[in-house]
């Protein structure tokens, strides 16, 4: 079992909608991730946060908003996706060691998301 | 050039049989590598760390060659059980970026009775 915890682990929703997706850890990790996965693709990184702040944004759409209110909770609100959002939202964590340059990871079961 | 490519197979093997997957990848600065294995509709896993010394773990061998920039991955008496996609995995390698992983697209393997 995954001591990762994402929630809910499906979601359909439309263009107008607000929604959130939540992930926990408790392993005391201090780097937490969100990845975007879609069939037959690798995940693609969107966001890392360090410490609670967030150190890399790949260019994700303003649609796409992280938060990170401790060092426990990582949350992706959503607001006017689009169809070709739809995938599945990794959430990961790892241990956040200062200057570590690749660290494992170790990732949530996964929401899947479908916007109509 | 990508930045971690691997061969996406399908690799088909009997079961038992010995089987290896080759990923290279483009960043001479990267420092960390990971094979991690994802089964269908489930999250990536972390099979195991490649150290440059190579390194195995029961029937999984791992090897990096620097030089080269290529790791691989051995799989000796392949169960049914092995059945899924195996993800290479580097770190960037930029100067201050934290943990940046970047995956290949995945090899599949299928073991058939």
């Amino acid at each position: 079992d995954t001591e990762v915890t994402q929630t809910p682990k499906h979601l359909v929703m439309g263009m107008t909608n607000k929604k959130s997706l939540k992930c926990e850890q408790h392993m005391g990790h201090r780097a937490m991730y969100w990845y975007k996965q879609k069939a037959k693709k690798p995940p693609e990184l969107m966001f890392v946060y360090s410490y609670e702040k967030l150190s890399i944004n790949e260019s994700v759409p303003s649609r796409f908003s992280p938060e990170c209110p401790n060092s426990s909770l990582l949350n992706l609100h959503l607001h006017a996706l689009q169809p070709e959002d739809s995938a599945l939202y990794l959430c990961a964590s790892s241990q956040g060691s200062r200057g570590a340059k690749g660290e494992k990871l170790f990732f949530g079961s996964g929401t899947q998301l479908s916007v109509l | 050039r990508k930045e971690v490519e691997q061969d996406p197979g399908p690799f088909n093997v009997p079961e038992g049989a010995t089987v290896a997957f080759n990923c290279t990848y483009s960043n001479s600065a990267s420092q960390s590598f990971f094979w991690y294995r994802q089964d269908c509709r489930k999250e990536p896993k972390l099979l195991m760390s490649v150290y440059s010394s190579g390194n195995e773990d029961g029937r999984f061998t791992a090897q990096l060659n620097r030089a080269s920039q290529y790791i691989s991955l051995l799989i000796r008496d392949s169960k049914l059980s092995d059945s899924a996609t195996y993800l290479c995995v580097v770190n960037k390698g930029e100067g201050g970026a934290t943990n940046k992983l970047i995956f290949g697209t995945g090899t599949l393997l299928a073991v058939q009775p």
